[in-house]
């Protein structure tokens, strides 16, 4: 089946203690993309990439980082997490060229 | 300015009701054009694109209008079913490949 995973699907943490959410999708995409989702702020887009070993900054990249070593795996690793990084995250891909984009379930995270 | 601006509703109608909801973005620059419906904190799932046009697609029909930076989207005779959020999609390419997510409008339709 074709999709996207996230893992973990929800996760409660505290401030500072890094923290990885996993990201694969198994539709060979090259488009790989992370955002977060908050009340009255709708989805904004943290980083994308376009390929392997190509990462770009979306709108609200501080305080997050990413890694694209391979095709299907787009981590989105948070150093040093702060409660302001409470929020519904979403991974998604799409191939290139055809810009619909498919998502993850989503994780919820708390920073307490 | 938001990138992506729509009503936030929310829109109550009843069942077989024709309701419409529109968008506008500020760039001139935006290429590609959606609409994405999401159901309760659920992942987003595309609906449809939005082409220069028009499309339609069943019930759904898409309109964009690059003059006045302004997309719709029409459901006609609205099922229960229909009852979700609608998010306007932009993407740009001028800065890269990004997606600008309206906030989403609410529908719930009532029987």
């Amino acid at each position: 089946e074709a999709q996207v995973t996230q893992n973990p699907r929800y996760l409660i943490t505290v401030t500072g203690k890094k923290l990885t959410v996993t990201c694969s999708q198994n539709m060979n995409h090259e488009y790989m993309s992370w955002y977060r989702q908050d009340p009255g702020l709708g989805l904004r887009q943290i980083y994308y990439s376009m390929n392997v070993e190509v990462t770009d900054k979306g709108d609200v990249p501080e305080g997050y980082k990413v890694s694209r070593k391979e095709k299907r795996n787009f981590p989105l690793i948070l150093e040093s997490p702060s409660p302001n990084q409470t929020s519904l995250y979403f991974c998604a891909s799409s191939l290139w060229g055809s810009d619909t984009q498919y998502f993850g379930p989503g994780t919820r995270l708390t920073v307490l | 300015r938001k990138e992506v601006e729509q009503d936030p509703g929310p829109f109550n109608v009843p069942e077989g009701a024709t309701v419409a909801f529109n968008c506008t973005y500020s760039n001139s620059a935006s290429q590609s054009f959606f609409w994405y419906r999401q159901d309760c904190r659920k992942e987003p799932k595309l609906l449809m694109s939005v082409y220069s046009s028009g499309n339609e697609d069943g019930r759904f029909t898409a309109q964009l209008n690059r003059a006045s930076q302004y997309i719709s989207l029409l459901i006609r005779d609205s099922k229960l079913s229909d009852s979700a959020t609608y998010l306007c999609v932009v993407n740009r390419k001028d800065t890269g490949n990004q997606f600008y997510f309206g906030t989403g409008t609410s529908l719930t339709v009532i029987p």
